[in-house]
């Protein structure tokens, strides 16, 4: 069964504490994707990796930090630097010659 | 950077009418634009999506239109079903290789009135 899956569905962390978001797919995408989705803000970029080993900073990167050590792996880890860090966090993956992204369901961040 | 802007934030139709949805972007580079539908709690899916070299693309009671003069796509949903009812993100892309970043919309609510 291909695709891309997320754990957990939901977190709950202290404030001050970091947290790591993992991401998994199997569908031998090059490139993978983070997203942070907001109430009425649509989805924002925060990493992406096209490669392993390599990753670009997206829109909103500060107070985040990922790693891409195998292809089908991009975990996000989100810092007590974040200021602001409830939200649900999406990851995506595509071909690198393509363009259609496909998501995960998604995690949702609750900081208490 | 890309900018994209989605109207309205929020449609009510009755079912079966139709529900028009539109997006403008500021990059003339652009020239990739896909439309997710997003559940409540669920990531969104890719529903239907345009390049720059058409002008309309249909796909049974979806469809797009893009008008890269003005710069603006639309998405139109006819014969509305309740299951028809999400949030709808339009988004724009430079689609060359190496540069597949996705610039999103803030969405549309869309809710099917039985």
């Amino acid at each position: 069964d291909g695709g891309i899956t997320q754990s957990p569905k939901y977190l709950f962390r202290k404030e001050g504490q970091n947290v790591t978001l993992s991401c998994e797919q199997n569908l031998n995408h090059d490139a993978m994707y983070w997203y942070r989705q907001d109430p009425g803000q649509g989805l924002r970029l925060i990493y992406y990796s096209q490669i392993v080993n390599d990753f670009q900073k997206g829109d909103i990167a500060e107070g985040y930090s990922v790693s891409r050590e195998k292809k089908e792996s991009f975990p996000l880890t989100v810092t007590s630097a974040q200021k602001n860090p409830t939200a649900f966090y999406l990851c995506a993956s595509s071909h690198r010659e393509g363009n259609e992204q496909f998501f995960g369901p998604g995690t949702r961040l609750t900081v208490l | 950077g890309e900018n994209v802007e989605q109207h309205p934030s929020t449609l009510s139709v009755q079912e079966g009418d139709s529900a028009v949805i539109k997006c403008t972007y500021s990059d003339s580079a652009s020239n990739y634009f896909p439309w997710y539908k997003q559940e409540l709690g669920k990531g969104p899916q890719l529903i239907i999506d345009i390049r720059s070299n058409v002008g309309e693309k249909k796909d049974q009671r979806i469809a797009v239109t893009l008008n890269k003069t003005a710069k603006h796509f639309s998405l139109h949903i006819t014969e509305t079903q309740p299951e028809d009812s999400a949030v709808y993100f339009c988004a724009a892309s430079e689609a060359n290789f190496g540069n597949e970043k996705l610039t999103f919309g803030t969405g549309t609510r869309l809710t099917i009135i039985p």
